[in-house]
């Protein structure tokens, strides 16, 4: 089915581990994120592409990193991982120039010990 | 800063009856606002939306309601099934580039 997949969709680290979560879409949608959900937060925004070949920060960029691959692929870099980046990590495209039509992956929980 | 905030975190209500959600926001320049609902496990789907210059926005059982001069808006499920318990959460773009800002999200629960 057309959409947003992300990959893994569970992960546990250690302090200090780094990890790479992937997400890739097949809509030919111009603008990826990748955003953070925790409890009685919401969801908040890490970082964002609005188009091939450009990355911005969000909301809470630091100990993040992204690489915009090519216009399907948005990946997320924890460098070190630390107990305060446990959350669900969720990535979504949208075509340019709009906030209509932002489609959802499923998640990727990350726990770090 | 949050810019949209949503101050009930749960609502419990009957099967049948109306669920009433709340949402505030802090940037009079926002100029339409969504609704998005999400199950466990899932991603955040897209429910229904609502422009600036409407104050009323309908979509079957759910309808979206805005007071700009309050910069309020409410989401009114009616009637209320089981299969509408999810988290929902309110959003606006905000910041440039078309990026959503999202509340922090009412949990809804409905009792058989």
């Amino acid at each position: 089915n057309a959409g947003v997949t992300q990959t893994p969709k569970f992960q546990v680290l250690k302090t200090g581990q780094s990890m790479t979560l992937q997400c890739a879409q097949d809509m030919n949608h111009n603008s990826m994120y990748w955003y953070r959900q925790d409890p009685g937060m919401g969801l908040r925004l890490i970082y964002y592409s609005a188009s091939e070949g450009t990355t911005d920060k969000g909301e809470v960029p630091n100990g993040y990193n992204v690489s915009r691959l090519n216009k399907r692929e948005f990946s997320l870099r924890l460098e070190s991982a630390a107990p305060s980046q446990t959350s669900v990590y969720f990535c979504a495209s949208s075509a340019f120039g709009t906030s209509y039509g932002y489609t959802f992956g499923s998640g990727t929980r990350l726990t770090v010990v | 800063d949050q810019q949209v905030k949503q101050n009930s975190p749960s609502l419990s209500v009957q099967e049948g009856r109306i669920s009433i959600l709340n949402c505030d926001y802090t940037n009079s320049m926002f100029d339409y606002f969504l609704w998005y609902k999400k199950y466990p496990a899932e991603g955040p789907t897209f429910l229904i939306s609502i422009s600036s210059i409407k104050d009323k926005n309908e979509d079957g059982r759910f309808t979206v309601f805005l007071n700009k001069s309050a910069k309020h808006l409410s989401l009114h499920i009616v009637p209320s099934q089981p299969g509408d318990s999810a988290v929902y959460f309110c959003a606006a773009p905000g910041g440039g580039d078309y990026k959503l800002s999202f509340g922090a999200g009412t949990t809804v629960t409905v009792r058989a």
